[in-house]
């Protein structure tokens, strides 16, 4: 059974950098084609893909953030960790953590987080 | 603003079908790539509804259904529930911007 579930802080302050983990079960980051990804949703708006990392190192960033983002993997403690610097009010939103199995354009998003919902402000 | 274009809405009474429709362009769907419709129930995060254009994972009661021609795609839902009343995303690749995009959702009534 495949499980995910985020972590990480509640509040954050404008300019800070925001720090998440995803800690998994049911499955391994070395498996071919596997991945686990990072996807946002500001409250009452729609999703918005941030961040993939695979089971070979390979990552992936969503254009518009590249810049502000780093995604990392630890598989000996089943964690992958993504960053955000310089975080501002506009980036309020419930943050999920995704299992995402085949290459690029085949993925398929089949299991999500909870979410963890992150307020920035002063 | 999404790269791909959902209704914000649609709205059908119990038993009836209803479909919603996600356009997108030649960078995504129309360039063959597939498209995932996802189904958030209130307060829950997305679960995977249909993938690959027409699959759905098991478990996935078959009054789901998926197509796509062309730069769009549609999620018909037959036999309306009330249980069926959520959010639905579509997602697919675009090229030219290297990564995943969703649609805007649209959020099902039933009256």
């Amino acid at each position: 059974q495949i499980t995910l579930k985020e972590s990480g802080p509640t509040l954050v302050k404008p300019t800070q950098t925001l720090t998440l983990t995803c800690s998994f079960s049911g499955f391994s980051l070395t498996t071919s084609e596997v991945s686990v990804g990072w996807i946002r949703q500001p409250p009452g708006k729609a999703l918005e893909w941030l961040a993939l990392i695979y089971w070979d190192d390979d990552k992936r960033y969503s254009p518009s953030l590249k810049s502000r983002l780093t995604i990392t993997k630890d598989t000996s403690k089943n964690q992958v960790v993504l960053t955000m610097t310089n975080m501002d009010p506009v980036d309020t939103a419930r943050y999920y953590c995704v299992h995402n199995r085949g290459i690029g354009a085949a993925g398929i998003m089949g299991f999500w987080g909870q979410g963890t919902l992150v307020t920035v402000s002063s | 603003q999404s790269v791909l274009t959902q209704p914000p809405s649609v709205s059908g009474a119990p038993g009836q079908r209803v479909t919603i429709s996600c356009t997108g362009s030649s960078s995504n769907i129309g360039a063959g790539f597939d498209v995932q419709w996802y189904q958030q129930l209130p307060g829950k995060a997305p679960k995977l509804l249909i993938y690959y254009n027409i699959n759905r994972p098991s478990g996935v009661p078959d009054r789901f259904s998926g197509s796509k021609s062309g730069t769009s795609a549609s999620l018909a839902i037959t036999g309306l529930q009330a249980e069926d009343e959520a959010d639905y995303y579509c997602q697919s690749y675009d090229s030219s911007l290297s990564g995943m995009v969703f649609g805007g959702g649209t959020k099902l009534t039933v009256l």
